[in-house]
């Protein structure tokens, strides 16, 4: 079975860093590239990017360019999504999920489970 | 970068009812288009796949049609279990910024 199986909730405070992770498993990890998405509370999802495990490549929505770093480590089939400088702003509910095909255009099938990110003072 | 738009907002349907969801983007994406399904505290689900492929276990009720800028997910009889919130999102802008709508919800009537 194909699972994404994301890390749990964290609380930060602004200013911090965090990286939270998205195992995959089922499949060759390296052959599909992952997205991240996020939702904040009560709003619909917004494409943050995307990552291609195999070599690394990332693409950005403008929107998140240099306000995110994405990233992945192979050889425990793991991708992250990373902050600096967390705002409160950033705090949501933050999804991966894998392209349905091998494809940079593809779908987004399985997802992960999700992780809450709130960030409070 | 596409945009994508959704209506309506909002679709109260009774169950057993038909339910006819659109989306629209603002160029044309082909076929290269796909909708989720999205219950209270749960992730998104992918419902279909190249405007009008079920993805796998999606029952025969959900279907898909449209290409270039205007798409529709319609549901026929829905259950009880169908109601939720659905996105569209497409994935055929380069530079890739695969955007999703902003979702229509189905509730009860």
């Amino acid at each position: 079975e194909v699972q994404l199986v994301q890390s749990g909730a964290e609380v930060k405070k602004p200013g911090e860093s965090l990286k939270i992770s998205c195992k995959g498993s089922g499949y060759s990890f390296t052959s599909h590239w992952i997205g991240w998405v996020r939702q904040m509370p009560g709003k619909g999802l917004e494409w943050m990017g995307i990552i291609y495990p195999g070599n690394s490549e990332t693409r950005y929505s403008p929107s998140f360019q240099g306000q995110v770093t994405i990233s992945v480590d192979k050889s425990i089939s793991t991708a992250y999504l990373e902050w600096s400088s967390l705002k409160t702003s950033d705090s949501g509910m933050y999804f991966c999920a894998r392209q349905g095909t091998k494809s940079l255009y593809g779908w987004l099938d399985p997802w992960g489970q999700g992780t809450l990110v709130s960030v409070s003072s | 970068e596409v945009v994508m738009t959704q209506s309506p907002a909002t679709l109260s349907v009774s169950p057993g009812d038909r339910a006819t969801l659109s989306c629209r983007a603002s160029q044309s994406v082909s076929n290269n288009l796909a909708w989720y399904q999205q219950k209270p505290g749960q992730a998104p689900r992918l419902l279909m796949y190249g405007a009008s492929n079920r993805a796998s276990g999606i029952p025969a009720r959900f279907s898909g049609s449209g290409s270039g800028t205007e798409f529709t997910l319609t549901i026929t009889s829905l259950q009880s279990e169908d109601f939720a919130i659905y996105y569209c999102q497409q994935y055929n802008d380069w530079p890739p910024i695969f955007n999703f709508g902003p979702g229509t919800r189905v509730d009860v009537k």
